[in-house]
């Protein structure tokens, strides 16, 4: 099993759609959680940590189960520029372990 | 000011060759990590240095060698490059302290090995 794993997309939505994404991670040790997110022949960039209370970031919110170790993503009103890849990042020790990824194109 | 830059962007080399990737980052981290993205997009750790010490040194072949001269800076040499080679080598890096997490990247250098 993949240390972490995510919906395997793509995810195609119109503009203005609310989109989740959703990700599992293996090691019950994790401690911090992010997202991260990956444009095209770019390098990934923080979008947000995750909280254990859950967090909000204008369009995007990010919630933590840690009994389901299980992380998510909501982006509301989606817009053209989020169109990306969206990462799931867990750090379980001095590691920042990525999973694999997923794809997501807004389409006008 | 490019917080984390690594060169060549591109390298484009024959199998057999020997190269090398530089990085440096000026945020003054305390620790620094080469990653490979293959062509299926996955990133995957190879090394980690703190303050030049060898934290993370995942399951690579011993012809990936790092060296990091010191805290800002980490270098990869490869020997005898291969096919497989081909991906995006990423250097990112960080603070160790707990609490303190942001992984920053560099924009990558590109590898094709023919």
């Amino acid at each position: 099993r993949k240390e972490v794993e995510q919906d395997p997309g793509p995810f195609n939505v119109p503009e203005g759609a609310t989109v989740a994404f959703n990700c599992t991670y293996s090691n019950s040790a994790s401690q911090s959680f992010f997202w991260y997110r990956q444009d095209c022949r770019k390098e990934p960039k923080l979008l947000m940590s995750v909280y254990s209370s859950g967090n909000e970031d204008g369009r995007f919110t990010a919630q933590l189960n840690r009994a389901s170790q299980y992380i998510s993503l909501l982006i509301r009103d989606s817009k053209l520029s989020d169109s990306a890849t969206y990462l799931c990042v867990v750090k379980p020790g001095q590691n920042f372990v990525f999973g694999p990824g997923t794809r997501l194109s807004v389409l006008p | 000011d490019t917080a984390v830059s690594q060169t060549p962007k591109y390298l484009v080399t024959q199998m057999g060759n020997d190269k090398s990737i530089k990085c440096e980052q000026n945020l003054g981290h305390d620790t620094m990590y080469w990653y490979k993205q293959d062509s299926k997009k996955f990133l995957k750790i190879m090394f980690s240095y703190n303050n030049k010490e060898l934290i993370i040194n995942e399951t690579v072949p011993n012809r990936f060698s790092p060296k990091s001269p010191d805290k800002a800076h980490l270098n990869l040499h490869i020997n005898s490059l291969e096919l497989g080679d081909s991906a995006v080598y990423f250097c990112a890096s960080s603070f160790r302290a707990p609490g303190a997490n942001v992984l920053t990247f560099g924009a990558g250098s590109r590898l094709t090995v023919l």
